[in-house]
């Protein structure tokens, strides 16, 4: 979707480093999403903001935080990465209704 | 805690025959649940979207079932195509947090 884009797009990265992801929306969205999806899993919820500067944790939260400084950047951060991050992240944003979804950032932990 | 499931992770089904999707939630107080298709190495594409003061919903070859007494969530597909073929997702928003389940593949046999 042209409305919400995610960089980068692949990343490799060292154990022990810290990685940023960004999740760019152009819909003035007030929510949004950090998701993960494993092979044979769902996504499960890392973090979401409902507003600038408003977050709170999802259900896999441990390793990983987030800023939203802008209405339409959502970050994502792991402090240092693990093996156990290497996944597929998504982000979605939406305004109450109606949430769309990235192409996802595919990161290998090495 | 919140959870939303699915009770068949692999639907098979000829093309042209109709498909059943189902899926369970356990929040009685989610208002709003959406149902999302997603291809291999892309991230979800919204689907067809149903509110709590709804119990059906009609799209194009698509129709969403809501049943709030046993808290059940369905997707039909008329006419099913090899180009529906894809892992589909129902989600629900409970207050800010867009929660999904395990997800259902679906093939379709020509």
């Amino acid at each position: 979707d042209a409305g919400i884009t995610q960089s980068p797009r692949h990343k490799v990265t060292e154990t022990g480093t810290p990685v940023t992801l960004r999740c760019h929306q152009t819909e003035n969205h007030r929510y949004m999403y950090w998701y993960r999806q494993d092979p044979g899993h769902g996504l499960r919820l890392i973090h979401y903001s409902y507003g600038v500067k408003d977050t709170d944790k999802g259900e896999v939260s441990d390793g990983y935080s987030v800023s939203r400084s802008k209405t339409e950047d959502f970050l994502l951060t792991l402090e240092s990465a693990t093996s156990s991050q290497t996944s597929v992240y998504f982000c979605a944003s939406g305004g109450g209704y109606g949430y769309t979804f990235g192409s996802g950032t595919r990161l290998t932990v090495v | 805690g919140e959870s939303v499931g699915l009770h068949l992770p692999t639907l098979s089904v000829q093309e042209g025959d109709n498909s059943i999707i189902n899926c369970a939630y356990s929040n009685s107080a989610s208002d709003y649940f959406i149902w999302y298709k997603q291809e291999s190495g892309k991230g979800p594409q919204f689907i067809i979207d149903i509110r709590s003061n709804m119990d059906k919903r009609q799209g194009q070859r698509v129709t969403v079932l809501l049943n709030k007494t046993v808290k059940h969530l369905s997707l039909q597909i008329a006419a099913t195509q090899p180009g529906d073929s894809a892992v589909y997702f129902c989600a629900e928003l409970n207050g800010n947090k867009l929660v999904f389940g395990a997800g259902t593949i679906l093939r379709v046999k020509s």
